[in-house]
């Protein structure tokens, strides 16, 4: 079974641009997560979708922005990049009903903001 | 806010001893405790995750112990090798939906 795939792996964008990424869930997996790694704040919960539907969302400004397809797969749009952008942005799968199921983590998406 | 806060920051053990990483919470909302471990250039990886009616879960050479009345969680690693040099962080699941809060991590390393 194929694993979460984030595309591209690298990016590098000028500040002020606006960057998409792409992030495809296991098959079946129905909910899609988006973190922020970065080593000053660590992971932090950017938002979750589920059914093409934004579920959660944390404390990240309007700039970052998310949609879900109907086939699970989940895009994350970040406009007018700044500097403090920089970072490890992950995806995370997980199956949906009943209780508590773990989150599958992608690779990442090293996204570099100069 | 964090709400989660984990510690040592970073841990050297010498192979074949136990590396322990404690975790303690605020929420009392968080209803499920996965831990998991990050190599460099990775994603992480799920772990052993536990549930708060339970006080220890063991997998391998992997325990995680819960203490739901003093809001603290910790994981041990028995017989640590080198291979389990990561970076480790616990999280905590808390109402609707798949948000996960994360600890700040802990760099551990196994030295021969």
């Amino acid at each position: 079974k194929a694993g979460v795939t984030q595309t591209p792996r690298y990016l590098i964008k000028t500040r002020g641009q606006q960057v998409t990424l792409s992030c495809s869930p296991i098959s079946g997996h129905r909910s899609v997560s988006w973190y922020q790694q970065t080593p000053g704040q660590g992971l932090q919960f950017l938002f979750e979708y589920f059914s093409e539907t934004q579920r959660n969302k944390g404390n990240f400004p309007g700039r970052f922005s998310g949609r879900q397809f109907s086939n699970s797969r989940s895009e994350m749009n970040v406009s007018t990049l700044e500097l403090g952008d920089s970072a490890l942005y992950l995806c995370a799968s997980s199956l949906v009903g009943g209780i508590r199921t773990e989150a599958f983590f992608g690779q990442g998406t090293r996204l570099t903001v100069v | 806010q964090q709400q989660v806060k984990q510690s040592p920051q970073s841990l050297i053990v010498q192979k074949g001893g136990i590396s322990i990483i404690n975790c303690a919470y605020e929420n009392t909302a968080f209803d499920y405790f996965p831990w998991y471990q990050q190599f460099p250039g990775k994603g992480p990886a799920l772990l052993i995750a536990i549930r708060p009616d339970v006080s220890e879960k063991k997998e391998g050479r992997f325990t995680i112990s819960f203490n739901k009345s003093a809001k603290q969680f910790s994981l041990h690693i028995m017989d640590s090798q080198p291979g389990d040099s990561a970076t480790y962080f616990c999280a905590a699941f808390s109402g609707g939906g798949n948000k996960l809060t994360f600890g700040t991590g802990t760099q551990l390393k196994v030295e021969l």
